[in-house]
């Protein structure tokens, strides 16, 4: 079954720190990942997108990281601000499944709170 | 900019009534999704449509219907809310969905349902 774990659950950090979430999957065959940015009571937007072929993309102070042989995938925040608060969705295409629509497997996300 | 909207941020309605949930997106996308999400559950593909009047289920279709007659707009239909449908629904639309599609899925702000 396709899954996808993300960790932590949750993460507290101070203002100006960096932090770094996890992702996990096993969705196969593997077509790409995505990190989405959800703040609260809004629709996901989207980050970064990473096929196959890439291993780091960068989108301002996110950094994304994908390491296709172990299926992991990271998110790195730099110097984070009150703004970065919110969730964070890894989310895995498969390159087929029977439903097409069924394609893209929603991790449950981190949720990220930045203080002060 | 792609711009999906949905008709109502927050909704509440009583159990056994007929609800309709409408999304309209201005960028000309073939694709429609309708995503409900609940906490630790992650986003859940309820219905996807690839065509004015074509749809295919998604993971958790039952109790739900969709109608797509024109290519902006899709809806969401619940026959007869149940108390167990009280959630955050989310609309998307993207331009295609295809083998090693990167395509961006662009994401509406949310309907947060509360059926009573």
């Amino acid at each position: 079954k396709n899954q996808v774990e993300q960790s932590p659950q949750s993460l507290i950090i101070l203002e100006g720190k960096n932090c770094t979430l996890q992702c996990n999957y096993t969705v196969s065959p593997f077509s790409n990942l995505r990190w989405y940015k959800q703040d609260t009571g809004r629709g996901p937007v989207s980050l970064t997108i990473m096929t196959f072929s890439e291993n780091t993309k960068s989108n301002g102070r996110y950094t994304a990281t994908l390491d296709a042989d172990t299926k992991q995938s990271s998110l790195h925040i730099t110097a984070s601000q009150l703004s970065d608060s919110a969730s964070y969705i890894c989310v895995v295409s498969a390159s087929w499944r029977k439903n097409a629509g069924n394609m893209l497997t929603f991790g449950g996300g981190t949720r990220l709170m930045v203080k002060p | 900019d792609v711009k999906v909207t949905q008709s109502s941020r927050y909704l509440v309605k009583r159990t056994g009534e007929k609800v309709f949930l409408e999304c309209v997106q201005d960028m000309d996308h073939e694709n429609m999704f309708w995503y409900r999400q609940d906490p630790g559950l992650g986003l859940r593909l309820i219905y996807f449509s690839y065509d004015v009047k074509m749809k295919e289920k998604g993971d958790i279709p039952e109790g739900y219907s969709v109608s797509r007659e024109k290519k902006e707009r899709f809806s969401l239909i619940l026959e007869s809310a149940s108390t167990n449908q009280t959630s955050m629904y989310l609309c998307a639309s993207s331009l295609g969905v295809t083998f090693l599609s990167t395509y961006e899925q662009y994401f509406g702000p949310g309907t947060r349902l509360t059926v009573t």
